[in-house]
């Protein structure tokens, strides 16, 4: 199994340029989550969906937006990139979402807005 | 809303020594309390959790213990070896919500020197 994947592994954007962060799972879990990791920031969390065809936000969604697009698959797209959103981005997945659950993250995507 | 704050931010060890991390929490009504460990290059793992109702938890060479009363909770590693070098994230979450609740700390990363 691959458990989570997540694409492209590296990226570099100049300030105003879209695009959008791929991430499937292939271990049948209803819920997903993108994450950032900033230096001596730790992780948080930019929106998630507790199951298909929902989503909400977390402490830090402004400036992007997401897609459950089927219960593999949750993208993350920022529209006009900002040097702000230079940052490593983790996307994660958990069985049913509720308290208490293990979450299995991807790799990462480390994004540079130059 | 839920704080975690997580210290130190850089722990150095040699080889077979102890090393311990320590998490404060704000929220008295938090009740799970995860620790995931991230490798170079690499997404978090769950290593070890403790809910509200127990004090002490180990897995083998790991361990954590929750002080509700204070509100802290910590990671105990025992005869450390290179291998456990790493960043290590503490967690906390508040009842009655998904996984949209789990607040992290900031990180530590501990080397463990041969």
């Amino acid at each position: 199994n691959a458990g989570v994947t997540q694409t492209p592994k590296f990226q570099v954007l100049k300030t105003g340029q879209s695009m959008t962060l791929q991430c499937a799972q292939d271990m049948n879990h209803n819920s997903m989550y993108w994450y950032r990791q900033d230096p001596g920031m730790g992780l948080r969390l930019i929106y998630y969906s507790a199951s298909e065809g929902t989503t909400d936000k977390g402490e830090v969604p402004n400036g992007y937006n997401v897609s459950r697009l089927n219960k593999r698959e949750f993208s993350l797209r920022l529209e006009s990139a900002a040097p702000s959103q230079t940052s490593v981005y983790f996307c994660a997945s958990s069985s049913t979402g509720g308290e208490g659950e293990k979450l299995f993250f991807g790799s990462g995507t480390q994004l540079s807005v130059l | 809303g839920e704080n975690v704050e997580q210290h130190p931010s850089t722990l150095s060890v040699q080889e077979g020594d102890s090393a311990v991390i320590k998490c404060t929490y704000s929220d008295s009504a938090s009740n799970y309390f995860p620790w995931y460990k991230q490798e170079l290059g690499k997404g978090p793992q769950l290593i070890i959790d403790i809910r509200s109702n127990v004090g002490e938890k180990k897995d083998q060479r790991i361990a954590v213990t929750l002080n509700k009363t204070a509100k802290h909770f910590s990671l105990h590693i025992t005869e450390t070896q290179p291998e456990d070098s790493a960043v290590y994230f503490c967690a906390a979450s508040s009842p009655g919500g998904s996984q949209g609740n789990l607040i992290f700390g900031k990180g530590t990363k501990l080397s463990v020197k041969p």
